[in-house]
Formats: C-alpha cells, structure tokens, sequence
C-alpha cells in the first residue's frame, strides 16, 4: 500500500495563479484533511472531508477550496495564489468508526508564491 | 474553538536524559490526545496518543499523562538517543462537529545532543 501520496511535491507560482493540489489514499479512509505548516505555528487545519461528496471548513479556510469527488481523493484549490500562502501542505486521512483513529499524513507538497 | 498551547519550543537534552514537553488545552470536551514526530523535511507520524478515560499511557521508552481536571497533558521521553531530535507536536481532539478535527500545539523542537 502506498498510503496517503500528494502531488506535486514542490511547486512555485506567482501571485494571482492557480493550482490544485491532489491527495489519495489507499487505506479506504472515510475522513481525509488539508493542513497548513508554517514556521513556529504547528499544523492549522484548512478543510476537511467526512465522506464523499461532502466538505467542511477547518480553522483557515480562507482563499482554498476543497472537493471529494471520489472516496479516496480529495483536492486542495488555491483560485488567485498570495504570498501568504506559501507554506508546506500536508493531507492526512483516518478512519472513522470507533471513535477516534490515527491521522495518516502524505509527504507535503512545498508551495511558493511570489 | 480549540486552543492548545505547546511549551517548550525548544529543548535541548544530553543523550540518556529525559524530555518533557507540555500542552494545555482549553476545550473540557476534548478527549483524545495523540503526539506526533516530524523529522526534518518528513511527515508527521503518530508516536502514542491517549484516551480521557485513561491518565498515563507508556510505550517502552515514551509516556504521555493526562490531567483532565487542570486541561493538561505532557509527553515524557527516557534514555534519549539521538534518534529522538525531532519536532514533537501534540494535538487535541473532540468529537463534537463531527470528522475527529485536531487542534495542534506550535510543536517543541527536541535536539538530544551527544
């Protein structure tokens, strides 16, 4: 099993562009999540997903957008990138039932936007 | 919502020493508590997390405590290797709102010297 894997792994862009990040995971997780790392500010979650088809905001979700298409996917879209977004992206995944389960994290994507 | 605040931010710690690091939290209705090491440039991965039903959780080497009554929790690491210099975050987490959403500390930079 390949776990949860993020493409691309690096990217740089200018500001006003866009781009989509792509999460999948290979655990048949119900939940999957978009975090934010930045220097000296843990981990800040962006999105989240309980399901298919289904999105919900987390803690910084300004200027993302997020879509669940398919169970094992779940896409992170910047519309008009900012300076203020660059940052390194982590998706995660668990599953749901029994309470409380492991978040499993992908590799991270690095964005820079200048 | 959530807060978890995180102390120390760094730590440093002669090998065979012990490391503590701390977290309160602010929401009485949390009730999981998992630690997570990110070495440089990897992802975060879940190193022991703990129930609010239980008040001390070991595995080998690490420990975690719970005070549910004072909000806090602490990470305890005996006989430090160098393997152990890391960022450690711990996080926080309720059911309510659905989708088992983690509120994460600002992490602790662990550097175990020789």
């Amino acid at each position: 099993n390949a776990g949860v894997t993020q493409t691309p792994k690096f990217r740089v862009l200018k500001t006003g562009q866009s781009m989509t990040l792509l999460c999948a995971q290979d655990m048949n997780h119900e939940y999957m999540y978009w975090y934010r790392q930045d220097p000296g500010m843990g981990l800040r979650l962006i999105h989240y997903s309980v399901g298919e088809g289904t999105t919900a905001k987390g803690e910084v979700p300004d200027g993302y957008n997020v879509s669940r298409l398919k169970k094992q996917n779940f896409l992170l879209g910047l519309e008009s990138a900012a300076p203020s977004q660059t940052s390194v992206y982590f998706c995660a995944s668990s599953y749901s039932r029994g309470g409380y389960n492991e978040q499993f994290f992908g590799p991270g994507t690095r964005l820079t936007v200048l | 919502g959530e807060n978890v605040e995180q102390h120390p931010s760094t730590l440093s710690v002669q090998e065979g020493d012990s490391a503590v690091i701390k977290c309160t939290y602010s929401d009485s209705a949390s009730n999981y508590f998992p630690w997570y090491k990110q070495e440089l440039g990897k992802r975060p991965q879940l190193i022991i997390d703990i129930r609010s039903n239980v008040g001390e959780k070991k595995d080998q080497r690490i420990a975690v405590t719970l005070n549910k009554t004072a909000k806090h929790f602490s990470l305890h690491i005996t006989e430090t290797q160098p393997e152990d210099s890391a960022v450690y975050f711990c996080a926080a987490g309720g059911l309510t709102g659905g989708g088992n959403k983690l509120t994460f500390g600002t992490g602790t930079q662990l550097k175990v010297e020789l």
